[in-house]
């Protein structure tokens, strides 16, 4: 199975500044095409899951051009450039390339 | 608007039986991959299973395979997820979520239901 690791597990951060979270996969997520088949989701206190980016950098539809995805073969980023209220929950990425889908721990990030 | 509206969880003993439906409405069911996520109690989520447009590409995580079975029903813009042999570590908000509608596998998962509870407990 290939396994995600994301750090920081925690991350406080003061509304207007921005963030940034990683993830690590353990095999390359790039295939021949081209495509990182890298996602990234965030869960809001109380919600579900909800897409944000997909394809490692594709940003999903009715999503902030504040989040942005980038990265390659088996280290991503997610950044948030200017943190707001809202963006509290925890935020996921998982891996498409290959079942089982797999997901890293989360990180959770909270207003300072 | 793609609406998933998740059912069938309840309380249940250690090794009994459970389906759960998802109603899609919204947007074409019979174009999308679907797929079950689950989610423990204050754990991280966990991808179940996942079924092709037609049915005819079916995958599940080990831990349920043998147990679980997926399947969908194009005409009721339905997908289902029917539970065997329950263990207390399959406790958890079960998701029907979204797949794309094209290519050979899952990629994303672009639009969640709000889950359905599991629990599993004597």
């Amino acid at each position: 199975d290939i396994v995600m690791t994301q750090s920081p597990l925690s991350l406080p951060v003061t509304p207007g500044e921005p963030a940034s979270i990683s993830c690590r996969s353990s095999q390359t997520l790039l295939t021949g095409n081209g495509a990182n088949y890298l996602d990234w989701y965030v869960q809001r206190p109380g919600l579900s899951p909800q897409l944000l980016i997909y394809y490692a950098s594709t940003r999903a539809s009715g999503v902030p051009d504040r989040f942005s995805g980038s990265g390659s073969g088996t280290d991503f980023t997610l950044k948030i450039s200017s943190v707001e209220a809202e963006d509290v929950g925890v935020y996921y990425c998982m891996q498409s390339l290959q079942t089982p889908y797999t997901f890293g721990q989360g990180t959770k990030l909270e207003i300072k | 608007e793609v609406q998933l509206v998740e059912s069938g969880g309840n309380l249940v003993r250690p090794g009994g039986s459970l389906r759960l439906s998802c109603a899609a409405s919204g947007f074409t069911f019979r174009s999308n991959w679907m797929n079950w996520v689950r989610q423990a109690p204050g754990k991280g989520l966990e991808w179940v299973a996942s079924i092709k447009q037609d049915g005819s590409v079916i995958r599940y995580v080990d831990s349920v395979r043998g147990r679980f079975t997926i399947s969908r029903d194009n005409a009721e813009n339905s997908l289902y997820l029917q539970m065997n042999s329950l263990r207390p570590e399959d406790t958890a908000v079960y998701y029907c979520a979204r797949g794309p509608n094209y290519g050979v596998g899952v990629d994303y998962f672009d639009y969640w239901g709000l889950g359905t509870l599991v629990t599993v407990s004597s």
